[in-house]
């Protein structure tokens, strides 16, 4: 199956600013999920939302979703050194829960 | 939050061995798993399903016969790799869904380094 894209692949920015991170993907979505993994571990749940959601928040996370451009985007508000991550997109497409993963962001908060 | 934990988390291993790696789900039943190969610096790719009870099902280029899946109770799926060369050095990952493919979260095990010499 085809992989979703996702950019920047690397962005880099200043503690206390937004970072703001997309993915776009290819197929009809049941749901599309937001990981951050630190380096050398598994993957943490971000956010999920589902194909009929528009907008979703947690604490400082903020995920969008447009089905009809396939995309979505992650922003990450007050940024902290702490959030330095990959992150990466997944997309469950109608027919189960297997993700289909997009390339992923790095993100390097400088404090 | 559900926890699914990996064993082991490193392994070393010589060229021509079988390693297997193990993936449970600690507090919650898993009728499906997922197992993901990850290379440096790039994205997840899935290796196979795994479901309770029934034979894994297995992405397209993935070898059935060198990555064996077994997937016997709802808590525990294995995976494999036998004789395993240099290039299957990886990063191998594991999910689990602990609903039955209604499109909920995956819980991610913390990995496994595996490398081979």
């Amino acid at each position: 199956s085809q992989q979703g894209e996702e950019d920047p692949q690397a962005l880099s920015i200043q503690e206390g600013e937004n970072a703001t991170m997309n993915c776009s993907y290819k197929t009809s979505i049941n749901n599309l999920q937001w990981y951050r993994q630190n380096s050398g571990r598994g993957l943490v749940h971000l956010i999920l939302i589902r194909s009929n959601e528009r907008e979703k928040h947690s604490g400082r996370l903020r995920v969008t979703l447009d089905t009809s451009k396939k995309s979505s985007s992650l922003l990450i508000t007050a940024s902290r050194a702490a959030d330095t991550a990959s992150y990466f997109c997944g997309e469950a497409g109608t027919s189960g829960s297997r993700l289909t993963f997009g390339e992923g962001t790095q993100l390097t908060v400088n404090p | 939050g559900a926890v699914v934990s990996q064993h082991p988390s490193r392994v070393i291993c010589k060229s021509g061995t079988s390693v297997k790696i193990e993936c449970r789900s600690l507090d919650f039943q898993a009728t499906t798993m997922f197992w993901y190969r990850q290379f440096p610096k790039q994205s997840l790719m899935l290796m196979a399903t795994s479901n309770e009870g029934s034979k894994a099902t297995y992405e397209q280029g993935v070898e059935k016969d060198k990555f064996l899946i077994n997937h016997a109770s709802l808590t525990l799926s294995t995976l494999t790799v036998t004789s395993a060369h240099p290039e299957d050095s990886s990063f191998y990952i594991c999910s689990a869904d602990d609903r039955d493919g209604s499109g909920y979260e995956q819980y991610f095990g913390p990995g496994t380094r595996l490398t081979v010499t």
